[in-house]
């Protein structure tokens, strides 16, 4: 089982590019989240989707849109990176539910110099 | 909104010696919570959760966490470590909150265990 693969795994950007970050999960899960993580702050919601064609804003929304293509697939978009990006970005997917634990990725390690 | 607090940033201990992980949630109605493994260099692994029930679970590994209700806590427990515990330990809440029911989490706290 792949469970929730992310692409790229690094990527190095400068500043002012866009990239585009993938997930797709496998799972046939309702949800699926975007998270960042940095040191000593933990995992910080960006994005998250309930379903499909819905998304709603997370703690740290600002520089990021996101697109929820289909029921598998959870993109992540950086307009125009900045060096407050440089994270270390999660992808992941649930059961709808309270009790229903997350699927992570494996991250993405991005870079803006 | 709901927040979850780790005390313990970076905790070091001996092989066999027993582990407590602090982990204080902020939430007044009913929670769901989770602790959560990051081993170096890899993505996020679910340790435990609870939902109902017997407040202590055991989790893989021989984890287990006490749900305290009333002291908003949900400390993580294993009597004697391992030095391939060596890792981050993540604390997580989720709440309903108006259908839209969100993962947070606690800073983490990074465990080192010396052979």
């Amino acid at each position: 089982n792949a469970g929730v693969t992310q692409t790229p795994k690094f990527q190095v950007l400068k500043t002012g590019q866009s990239m585009t970050l993938q997930c797709a999960q496998d799972m046939n899960h309702n949800s699926m989240y975007w998270y960042r993580q940095d040191p000593g702050m933990g995992l910080r919601l960006i994005y998250y989707s309930a379903s499909e064609g819905t998304t709603d804003k997370g703690e740290v929304p600002n520089g990021y849109n996101v697109s929820r293509l289909n029921k598998r697939e959870f993109s992540l978009r950086l307009e125009s990176a900045a060096p407050s990006q440089t994270s270390v970005y999660f992808c992941a997917s649930s059961e709808v539910g309270l009790n229903s634990p997350l699927h992570f990725g494996n991250g993405t390690r991005l870079t803006v110099t | 909104a709901q927040s979850v607090s780790q005390h313990n940033h970076h905790v070091i201990l001996s092989e066999a010696a027993s582990l407590e992980l602090g982990c204080n949630y902020s939430y007044g109605g009913t929670v769901n919570l989770f602790w959560y493994v990051q081993y170096p260099g890899q993505h996020l692994q679910l340790l435990l959760k609870y939902f109902s029930g017997d407040p202590l679970v055991k989790g893989i590994k021989g984890f287990e966490a006490e749900f305290i209700k009333s002291k908003f806590s949900f400390n993580l427990r294993k009597p004697s470590v391992q030095w391939s515990d060596t890792a981050e330990y993540f604390c997580a809440v989720r709440v309903s909150n108006f259908g839209n029911e969100k993962l947070t989490f606690g800073t983490g706290t990074r465990l080192t265990i010396i052979p």
